[in-house]
């Protein structure tokens, strides 16, 4: 079974600072959807950025970018001028074909002001 | 359009009582996902449709859990005869298809059973 893994539980970051979030994965497949979703107070899970793993190129998405290394099943985000409404919970999370996501445990962030 | 919505916000209930928690998806979207969230825990799969097919149980921890889904779209999550460990954040998706379209996430609802 495939598995998602969140090494970091909690991270911090100061305004306007960079900082990356680690996710690893395990999958035999090679072709496969990658996600950050992002979870602030209110319980709603957003969607940061997806990855194709048959793509090389990183997604971005304004101050969201991964890093994908699919040889080392690898896929940090980075988040750049990082703001007071970063701070949430963030799942990386793993998806092949007619199944259901497979979410890493979480990290919380938190940005001091 | 309006995104995914669910109903109650939250529920607290007693030992024993069965709830029904409702999801509407996206218009549209012929996929539906349940999740639950369990304190400091990640998201577990529960069960998932897509549009006609038998839906994927798998996910479910136990036979007082079950799920439907009418006419394609708003689904409904029964849990019967609720225990503690059934205390979490429930979570419901849709997407667009099964495959390897974004899941698009409701608000959830908190359940606590006392």
């Amino acid at each position: 079974a495939q598995t998602v893994t969140q090494s970091q539980p909690e991270m911090s970051v100061q305004e306007a600072e960079t900082v990356t979030l680690s996710c690893t994965y395990d999958t035999s497949e090679s072709d496969y959807y990658l996600f950050w979703y992002k979870q602030p107070p209110s319980r709603q899970m957003i969607l940061v950025i997806r990855q194709e793993a048959y793509k090389q190129q990183n997604a971005t998405e304004n101050r969201f970018s991964v890093n994908f290394q699919k040889a080392a099943k690898s896929f940090s985000l980075k988040i750049s001028d990082s703001q007071l409404g970063d701070a949430a919970m963030y799942f990386c999370a793993y998806k092949k074909g007619n199944t259901p996501l497979v979410f890493g445990k979480g990290t919380r962030l938190s940005v001091i002001a | 359009g309006a995104g995914v919505s669910q109903s109650p916000s939250n529920k607290v209930t007693e030992k024993g009582k069965d709830v029904e928690l409702r999801c509407d998806p996206i218009s549209g979207h012929t996929a539906l996902y349940w999740y639950r969230q369990s304190l400091g825990q990640g998201l577990e799969f529960l069960i998932y449709f897509q549009g006609n097919s038998a839906p994927d149980k798998s996910g479910l921890p136990s036979d007082r859990f079950s799920a439907e889904r009418t006419g394609g779209s708003v689904s409904t999550l029964t849990i019967q005869r609720t225990q503690q460990e059934d205390s979490a954040v429930y979570l419901c998706a849709s997407s667009l298809l099964a495959g390897m379209d974004t899941q698009y996430f409701g608000p959830g609802t908190r359940l606590t059973v006392l």
